[in-house]
């Protein structure tokens, strides 16, 4: 079946300048998350869905990022007014997430993101 | 909190010798751990996961894992390298209730010397 799909696949923005990732994950997947890749930061945690309940956005790294997950698929990585650390490879991943278990998280080719 | 350490950003290996990755990890509860692998230009691709059980662990491409928790380690090999296997391989580590958001390692970038 299907994986997980991102878009677009690269980004190029100026600074200060808002912009929209899309995640579509695979289809039945109750969890969702997003990370990001900097050369700086390795691989970091942004944001998890599950379900119904109220997201993980422990790890946005300022108030410019938000996330919001509509019908329980399709996610939008929010930036605002975009900064050049802001650069990086953002990635999706889904799971079927039955909590307390560890299901695999499949992920996404990713966004490249490059703020200039 | 959890952390991830990889010993190694750069790994050289010639083809057929014994691929040896390391990973040590901090948790405050019982971890899973994986190992994930990134080919150029490609998402990330789960290589193998430890829950319970079994303490060693085999995975996709010949690739294998032990879980020394006297060690607190997840080391990756695989006894003989191939060409293809240049990648980079991330180590990572969630929590085995709640949340399973993951901690990644740096990662370790292994190149095969034919």
């Amino acid at each position: 079946g299907a994986g997980v799909s991102q878009s677009p696949s690269n980004k190029v923005t100026e600074k200060g300048k808002d912009v929209e990732l899309r995640c579509d994950p695979i289809s039945g997947h109750t969890a969702l998350y997003w990370y990001r890749q900097s050369l700086g930061q390795g691989l970091e945690f942004l944001i998890y869905f599950q379900g119904n309940s109220a997201p993980d956005k422990s790890g946005l790294p300022s108030d410019r990022f938000s996330a919001e997950r509509t019908g329980g698929s399709v996610s939008t990585l929010t930036i605002q007014r975009t900064q050049q650390e802001d650069s990086a490879v953002y990635l999706c991943a889904s799971s079927v997430s039955r909590q307390g278990a560890s299901d695999t998280q499949y992920f996404g080719p990713g966004t490249r993101l490059t703020v200039l | 909190a959890q952390s991830v350490t990889q010993l190694g950003s750069h790994v050289s290996v010639s083809e057929g010798a014994l691929v040896l990755l390391r990973c040590n990890y901090s948790s405050s509860v019982p971890p899973y751990l994986f190992w994930y692998v990134q080919y150029p230009n490609q998402g990330l691709q789960l290589l193998l996961k430890y829950t319970t059980g079994a303490t060693l662990v085999k995975g996709i491409n010949g690739f294998e894992a032990e879980f020394k928790k006297s060690e607190t380690s997840f080391h990756l090999t695989k006894p003989s390298a191939h060409m293809s296997d240049a990648a980079e391989y991330f180590c990572a580590v969630s929590e085995s209730f709640g949340n399973e958001k993951l901690t990644f390692g740096t990662g370790t970038r292994l190149t095969i010397i034919p």
